[in-house]
């Protein structure tokens, strides 16, 4: 067990639709990365927060957002999903933004665009 | 920028095969982190290994050994007497150690995909 909870584990919708995933960090970490991973793919990284605020932006759509808040958790916030959204997205957290800390990852939350 | 390369996409090899997974990193830090992980069928991502720029010792843990050279910026991964239960997707990964720029510090290789045939 990672210690990163990511819910939900399973999400179905139709396309434009928008969800929210949920990701709560392991105790005493402050840094959280969110990734997403489609079918056969690699961790496509999208957004990184460290205590609160962005740090680091990749490949994230515009319908796509994020924030973490005071506690520390993270919501990833996705709009008008299309059906090339199905993938799996991790959530994970380290105790600093950059450095000799590893990366922890959650289970992932596996979302389906019907 | 930072960036490392898994040239192998897919390996297949029989039980009890030794298999060797390469990594390869750009960085232009002298102080660095390497890593490795491992996603299995079932999905999660484990953390196996970290180790640092300074340290080129290689480590052994069991079955796995991990060889790292800086002078071919390399940082491979053997699996001695492969099982079954190895089939999974390995990433490499890199970390610098400042917060400088607010590029994205760690950074992942795209995996290889390790089948190991019964």
């Amino acid at each position: 067990d990672s210690g990163v909870t990511q819910t939900p584990k399973h999400l179905i919708t139709a396309t434009g639709q928008r969800v929210t995933l949920r990701c709560s960090p392991r105790s005493g970490d402050l840094s959280v990365y969110w990734y997403q991973q489609s079918l056969d793919q690699g961790l496509q990284f999208l957004i990184q927060y460290y205590n609160g605020e962005e740090r680091a932006k990749g490949n994230i759509l515009e319908r796509f957002s994020a924030q973490q808040f005071p506690d520390l958790h993270s919501e990833l916030n996705l709009s008008s999903l299309e059906l090339g959204d199905s993938a799996l997205y991790f959530c994970a957290s380290s105790v600093v933004a950059a450095g000799s800390s590893p990366l922890h990852f959650g289970n992932g939350t596996r979302l389906t665009v019907t | 920028a930072q960036k490392v390369t898994q040239a192998q996409t897919e390996i297949s090899v029989v039980e009890k095969e030794d298999v060797t997974l390469d990594c390869v990193y750009e960085t232009r830090d002298t102080t660095y982190y390497l890593f490795w992980y491992k996603q299995p069928p079932s999905g999660e991502l484990v953390f196996l290994i970290r180790r640092n720029s300074f340290d080129e010792q290689n480590e052994i843990s069991g079955r796995y050994s991990w060889n790292f050279q800086k002078s071919t910026s390399s940082f491979n991964f053997t699996i001695t007497a492969s099982q079954v239960v190895d089939s999974a997707v390995y990433f490499c990964a890199l970390s610098e150690a400042y917060d400088r720029d607010y590029g994205q510090n760690f950074v992942f290789g795209p995996g290889t995909r390790l089948s190991v045939l019964p």
